[in-house]
């Protein structure tokens, strides 16, 4: 079993939709969790981090659930320019482990 | 805040030819610095990671080698390219007091 695992997609959504991607962890003393986005031939970039109660920006919404050991990436209306890859990162210990993405794909 | 550099952004290599890929760190002292591997379409492969001058810890093997000769300077070489070195080579930092990492642009190469 991977330590990180993602549904690499593709998902295609129209503009507007609302589309949620989990994350799943084998290290249970993960401390740390992130979610990081990657556009077509760039590299990743910070997202956002998951706090254990939640947490909120804008359109995005992290969730975190140690008991079932997933985060959880939540996008409200769904802009064209949210199309990239978003990487689930985790820390068990002082090393981040990447996910291997998953592809979104917003459709005008 | 930090910003690193990374050059050449990409090369193409024949099989058997050395490489070697240079990370620069601005904006932070004593960083951890690391090398990173993306294949086309997979997900990132961590290769070396470095916590000090001439500390290196390896996390796959290969025919890759690092090495850090100044606090913010971080080398990725190879003295014969393999046609599965091709990939997308990121160099990434600690972000000063979070747990959080940064990355240069990379270095795409391509081995033929």
């Amino acid at each position: 079993r991977k330590e990180v695992e993602q549904d690499p997609g593709p998902f295609n959504v129209p503009e507007g939709a609302t589309v949620a991607f989990n994350c799943t962890y084998s290290n249970s003393a993960s401390q740390s969790f992130f979610w990081y986005r990657q556009d077509c031939r760039k590299e990743p970039k910070l997202l956002m981090s998951v706090y254990s109660s939640g947490n909120e920006d804008g359109r995005f919404t992290a969730q975190l659930n140690r008991a079932s050991q997933y985060i959880s990436l939540l996008i409200r209306d769904s802009k064209l320019s949210d199309s990239a890859t978003y990487l689930c990162v985790v820390t068990p210990g002082n090393m981040l482990t990447f996910g291997g993405g998953t592809r979104l794909m917003v459709k005008p | 805040s930090q910003t690193i550099h990374q050059w050449p952004a990409t090369l193409v290599q024949p099989v058997g030819s050395p490489l070697s890929l240079e990370c620069t760190v601005e904006g932070t002292s004593n960083p951890n610095l690391y090398w990173y591997r993306q294949a086309a379409g997979r997900g990132l492969q961590l290769l070396f990671y470095s916590v000090g001058i001439g500390q290196i810890s390896s996390e796959v093997p290969q025919n890759l080698s690092a090495s850090r000769p100044q606090d913010r300077q971080f080398i990725l070489s190879s003295k014969k390219l393999l046609l599965s070195d091709s990939g997308f080579y990121l160099c990434a930092c600690h972000r000063a007091g979070a747990n959080v990492l940064t990355f240069g642009a990379g270095s795409r190469l391509t081995v033929l």
